[in-house]
């Protein structure tokens, strides 16, 4: 079945960065969407951002704009977060999931199990 | 600055039916909005159910329907189980806007 794993997550202080790796397994790929989605302790889920098959486009939230990139490398089967200025509001579970079809238009049907991040000083 | 809004909190008796709603503050919600629903149980990762309104997964439960309502997407379930109680989250699509949102979620408790 479908399988997504994370990995990078970790403790890192305040106006550091760290990237985010997802592998994906059992599909195409190179043929579908990715999003990275996050949840703070106790809180509700935010979508972070979404590029589409070819890396050609990409959306992100306000919260992240101009300080996360998200990329792909679909040679590798790999999805990424760059995180950059992280701020301690960063501070959640992240996870990827694959969109159900190629462009920016597709919401997510299977997620990982995520990664987490903790921003303190 | 947009805003997806579901109910906290809602509950239902086992074998009842309850629907939970998703609303956008920039107006009625739309097919275009491409609405999905997600079930969330503790320490589990998200697991999706409906999107696209009304479109089901292959793994999504019979009891489990999407639809839109009164101008907000609607996730109802009808004969719920024990093993419904959960949080349910709605996604909703902002294509001008360039962005995905969620909703705050609602818990449902099935006593």
């Amino acid at each position: 079945q479908v399988q997504l794993v994370e990995s990078g997550g970790g403790m890192v202080q305040p106006g550091r960065s760290l990237r985010l790796s997802c592998v994906g397994s059992v599909f195409p790929f190179s043929s579908y969407g990715l999003h990275w989605v996050r949840q703070a302790p106790g809180k509700g889920l935010e979508w972070v951002a979404i590029i589409s098959y070819d890396g050609s486009n990409e959306y992100y939230a306000d919260s992240v704009k101009g300080r996360f990139t998200i990329s792909r490398d679909n040679s590798k089967n790999t999805l990424y977060l760059q995180m950059n200025s992280l701020r301690t509001d960063d501070t959640a579970v992240y996870y990827c999931a694959k969109a159900e079809g190629p462009y920016i238009s597709y919401g997510m049907d299977v997620w990982g199990q995520g990664t987490t991040v903790t921003v303190s000083s | 600055q947009t805003v997806v809004t579901q109910e906290p909190s809602l509950t239902v008796s086992p074998g009842g039916t309850v629907t939970l709603t998703c609303s956008s503050n920039t107006g009625a919600v739309t097919s275009a909005n491409s609405p999905n629903w997600f079930q969330q149980k503790p320490g589990q990762a998200p697991r999706a159910l409906i999107y696209s309104t009304s479109n089901k997964h292959s793994w999504t439960p019979a009891r489990f329907s999407g639809s839109l309502l009164g101008g907000k997407a609607a996730l109802t379930l009808s004969g719920v189980q024990p093993e419904d109680e959960a949080e349910y989250y709605c996604l909703l699509h902002y294509g001008g806007a360039r962005l995905w949102l969620f909703g705050g979620g609602t818990k449902l408790t099935v006593l």
